[in-house]
């Protein structure tokens, strides 16, 4: 079955970067973007971008286009998401997520499945 | 960008009570070319991914129960659970894809009554 599986906890401090990554399985792993989101506490789920895992092109929300680095590794099916010059309001969890199949333009849709999320702390 | 907002933001209902949250877009998320109203429905559990409930704003994703349904058009869309069950305890959350950035609601807090 279709599975995304995120790394695990980081604790970072402020100024510093975090590299996350998220491992597909069960599907063929070019076929389909890879988007990242996340979720601050009491916040609302915020989109961060995207990746073709084809060709490695890359969309990025304005608000993160600063700071974060969209990548893949065809090779081990992995996608990564770097996010730079880290403050406390980044203390969130991570998630990645599938375009779902069958869109007719990619990365325009709903999103699944999703891996099970990565909690980023960020405090000196 | 395009503001999703929810209501209520919890509700607590009795087993077997049909639940209803309320999503609006602070635009129309309609496509007149064809017609589809581009919004999706999700349901949070603690400690878990959200999970895909309903696509095109009454699509069910394949093996949601039918107990979950989506309605509405234009800007103003429901989720309606029929028959709340133990297991449907979550946080739900509304997402528009008309336009880029997709945004979210801010979610609706189920619980048992």
């Amino acid at each position: 079955q279709v599975q995304l599986v995120q790394s695990g906890t980081e604790v970072k401090a402020p100024g510093a970067s975090v590299r996350l990554s998220c491992k597909a399985s069960g599907y063929t792993f070019t076929n389909y973007l890879i988007h990242w989101m996340r979720q601050a506490p009491g916040q609302r789920l915020e989109w961060m971008g995207w990746i073709n895992s084809a060709n490695g092109n890359t969309k990025y929300s304005q608000k993160f286009q600063d700071r974060v680095t969209i990548t893949r590794d065809t090779s081990a099916s992995t996608a990564y998401m770097e996010l730079s010059s880290l403050i406390a309001e980044d203390t969130a969890v991570y998630y990645c997520a599938r375009d779902p199949p069958n869109l007719q333009v990619p990365g325009t849709g709903w999103f699944g499945p999703w891996g099970q999320g990565t909690l980023v702390t960020v405090s000196s | 960008d395009i503001v999703m907002t929810q209501s209520p933001e919890s509700l607590a209902v009795s087993l077997g009570e049909r639940a209803t949250i309320n999503c609006k877009s602070s635009q129309s998320v309609l496509f007149s070319s064809n017609n589809k109203n581009y919004i999706a429905w999700y349901q949070h559990k603690p400690g878990q991914p959200p999970k895909l409930l309903i696509y095109w704003a009454s699509t069910r994703e394949a093996g949601v129960p039918d107990r979950f349904s989506g309605s509405g058009s234009v800007t103003d869309f429901s989720l309606t659970i029929s028959s709340l069950q133990a297991e449907d305890v979550a946080v739900y959350y509304c997402q528009q894809y008309y336009v880029r950035p997709p945004t979210f609601g801010p979610g609706t807090k189920v619980e048992i009554k």
